[in-house]
């Protein structure tokens, strides 16, 4: 069956780290992978979008990476901040439909 | 980025009865979806909004049960019809630009089922 997998529900780390995020899928062939945010009460965030013929995308201080042999994305936020708390999702879309199946999300807790 | 507003923002409801959510775009987009989030879970898709026609529904949800309606390219409604306790949930609509473009989804409706 089809699966999407974040690592652990919660990731604490400390300000100015680097928090990496993982995102892993089974018996997906996904055109493309998304990284969102959600705070409490709000609608998810687009952050970013990583087709499956790129490797690595950035923005500022995010970076995915997609890897397709492993079936896996990395999301790191380097140089974190308590701002950057909240729950973070990975959406797939397997058929390039538009609508996207969303992964339980890993909720990130940067400490001062 | 397009802004997607949701109404109402929360509601209280009685078994039984049903419940009307608007989704407004401020501007035109080719894809609408309604999505539920559980208390503590992620997304789960109810369907897909079609314009002009019957929306398509996701495996477990049923128009009956989720009447949907999308009469032009910035607006949809969903109707949570006969709700029991277990539809308490937020409902969200989200919207896509183009296919392979990401999605925008507005800030959901919060229900709870007395």
């Amino acid at each position: 069956s089809q699966k999407i997998e974040q690592n652990s529900e919660a990731l604490n780390i400390q300000e100015g780290k680097t928090a990496t995020l993982t995102c892993n899928y089974t018996n997906y062939s996904p055109a493309y992978l998304q990284w969102y945010r959600q705070d409490p009460g709000r609608g998810p965030v687009f952050l970013l979008l990583i087709r499956e013929n790129e490797k690595e995308k950035r923005k500022e201080r995010l970076k995915v990476t997609f890897d397709t042999t492993l079936k896996q994305s990395l999301f790191h936020i380097t140089a974190s901040q308590p701002a950057d708390s909240a729950t973070y999702l990975c959406a797939l879309d397997n058929t390039n439909a538009g609508k996207s199946t969303f992964g339980d999300g890993t909720t990130l807790t940067v400490k001062p | 980025s397009a802004v997607i507003s949701q109404k109402p923002s929360r509601d209280i409801c009685q078994r039984g009865t049903s419940l009307t959510i608007q989704c407004q775009v401020d501007s035109q987009v080719t894809m609408m979806f309604w999505y539920r989030q559980q208390p503590g879970q992620s997304l789960t898709l109810i369907a897909t909004a079609n314009q002009g026609s019957e929306a398509t529904y996701e495996s477990g949800f049923v128009i009956d049960k989720f009447p949907i309606s999308r009469p032009n390219l910035t607006f949809s409604t969903l109707t949570v019809s006969n709700m029991s306790p277990e539809d308490s949930s937020i409902y969200l609509c989200s919207v896509v630009g183009d296919r392979g473009q990401p999605q925008h989804f507005g800030d959901g409706t919060r229900l709870s089922i007395l």
